[in-house]
């Protein structure tokens, strides 16, 4: 599956370093996700973007910033980290009605980039 | 907070018998979607529900969908080790999709 993007695959950062993960989507949805999944909990849903503006940010810490350049990338910038940020951030994007806030259709999931923070 | 609860956490089976996970919401769904994460791999969208008491099947898998769209299940018959994985729902309410933690089939050597 090629539909949804995401580089770097895997990441290993200092608590001190800056980095960006970017997510690309080639389904020509307006609506654009940021996950967190880590170990035994589920799906944390971090920050949502239709046609390109915030429509979510669920108490995410500030060293975490979303950008949205176009309805096709997603940026993730991180800096200042800390240990128990390494996860699995997942990237997705779904189709979305304006009538709606929030698409309750499918999400199409990239694989994720592996984040490990020392 | 809203909340969906799926259960169990873990099911280990021998290949060839049924499997099944539940999903129950505090409040009503407008809708429901099923995924499915391999292990090392990326959740993957199976279906979504929509009507009260609706059932749809996908070859051995059924997903129904209660009448009073508040809770849903997933039944795999004569499992294959191709089934192996963690199955997540996700409801819709309130404009917000509520993820539940997963279950985790495994099958016994």
């Amino acid at each position: 599956e090629t539909g949804v993007t995401q580089t770097p695959r895997h990441l290993v950062m200092g608590m001190t370093n800056k980095k960006s993960l970017k997510c690309e989507q080639h389904l020509g949805h307006n609506a654009m996700y940021w996950y967190k999944q880590s170990a035994k909990k589920p799906l944390e849903l971090m920050f949502v973007y239709n046609f390109k503006e915030q429509t979510e940010n669920n108490s995410v810490p500030s060293r975490f910033s979303p950008e949205c350049p176009n309805s096709s990338h997603l940026f993730l910038h991180l800096h200042t980290l800390q240990p128990e940020d390494s996860a699995l951030y997942l990237c997705a994007s779904s189709p979305y009605d304006r009538g709606v806030r929030l698409a309750g259709g499918e999400q199409y999931f990239g694989p994720g980039t592996r984040l490990t923070v020392t | 907070g809203q909340q969906v609860m799926q259960i169990p956490q873990y099911q280990h089976v021998q290949e060839g018998e049924d499997f099944t996970t539940y999903c129950n919401s505090s409040t009503t769904l407008s809708n429901i979607q099923w995924y499915k994460q391999r292990p090392g791999g990326h959740p993957v969208f199976l279906i979504q529900l929509v009507k009260s008491g609706e059932v749809k099947k996908q070859k051995r898998l059924t997903f129904q969908f209660g009448e009073a769209k508040k809770n849903s299940s997933l039944h795999i018959t004569a499992t294959q080790t191709t089934d192996v994985g963690t199955y997540f729902c996700a409801g819709s309410s309130n404009y917000q999709l509520i993820w539940g933690a997963g279950t985790k089939l495994i099958i016994k050597p």
